[in-house]
């Protein structure tokens, strides 16, 4: 079975950084394109970046360019998002998800709160 | 941008009765040369992340009840389900994977009327 456990959520102040992690499993890791999804609270899904298989292409959302940076240790099966400068407007639960033919496997999801 | 946008915001149904969402796309989401929707719906629930319905349009995820089912083509897309329960109280959403940014409908919260 898929599994995907994100972890490296938290509390963080305003202009702060964390760094988010995905741990895969049950799947062929380096064959997947991977995502970032977010939901701030009481709120609808926002789609935060992706990465190809082997890192040489990441896309962002507009919102988060230029602070965000996806990246992929294929050898450790792990996705992992670096977000600096964080703002209130961050604040969500982010989700690590893997694109496979037309279907896409999601993680439970590790919370991120920025706040002071 | 796609813009997906979902009606109704909201929706109460009696148990056992049809349940129909729909979700439209600000522009088409059939690849020609695959002839394929990119549009997939989930079901999420409180605490808990999306859960995959669809995909491909119409194409049920394993495991997901018959009473699930999609249709549509181009911009215009419905999930329905044919017979509520109790379990499937929830909230849906639309989204389109034809290109980045990926983006998703509002949601519909589903309840038992």
């Amino acid at each position: 079975d898929v599994q995907l456990v994100e972890s490296g959520g938290g509390l963080v102040q305003p202009g702060g950084s964390l760094r988010l992690s995905c741990a895969a499993s049950g799947f062929t890791f380096s064959s997947s394109w991977m995502h970032w999804v977010r939901q701030a609270p009481g709120k609808g899904l926002v789609w935060v970046s992706r990465m190809d298989t082997d890192g040489t292409t990441t896309t962002y959302a507009d919102s988060v360019k230029g602070r965000f940076t996806i990246s992929r240790d294929n050898a450790k099966n792990t996705l992992y998002l670096q977000m600096n400068s964080l703002t209130a407007e961050d604040t969500a639960v982010y989700y690590c998800v893997r694109a496979g033919g037309g279907n896409f496997d999601w993680g439970q999801g590790t919370l991120v709160t920025v706040s002071s | 941008d796609i813009v997906m946008t979902q009606s109704p915001d909201s929706l109460a149904v009696s148990l056992g009765e049809r349940a129909t969402i729909n979700c439209k796309s600000s522009q088409s989401v059939l690849y020609s040369s695959n002839n394929k929707n990119y549009l997939a719906w989930y079901q999420q629930k409180p605490g808990q992340p999306p859960k995959l319905l669809i995909y491909w349009a119409s194409t049920r995820e394993s495991g997901v009840p018959d009473r699930f089912s999609g249709s549509g083509s181009g911009t215009d897309f419905t999930l329905t389900i044919s017979s509520l329960q109790a379990e499937d109280v929830a909230v849906y959403y639309c989204h389109q994977y034809y290109n980045t940014p990926l983006t998703f409908g509002g949601g519909t919260k589903v309840e038992i009327k």
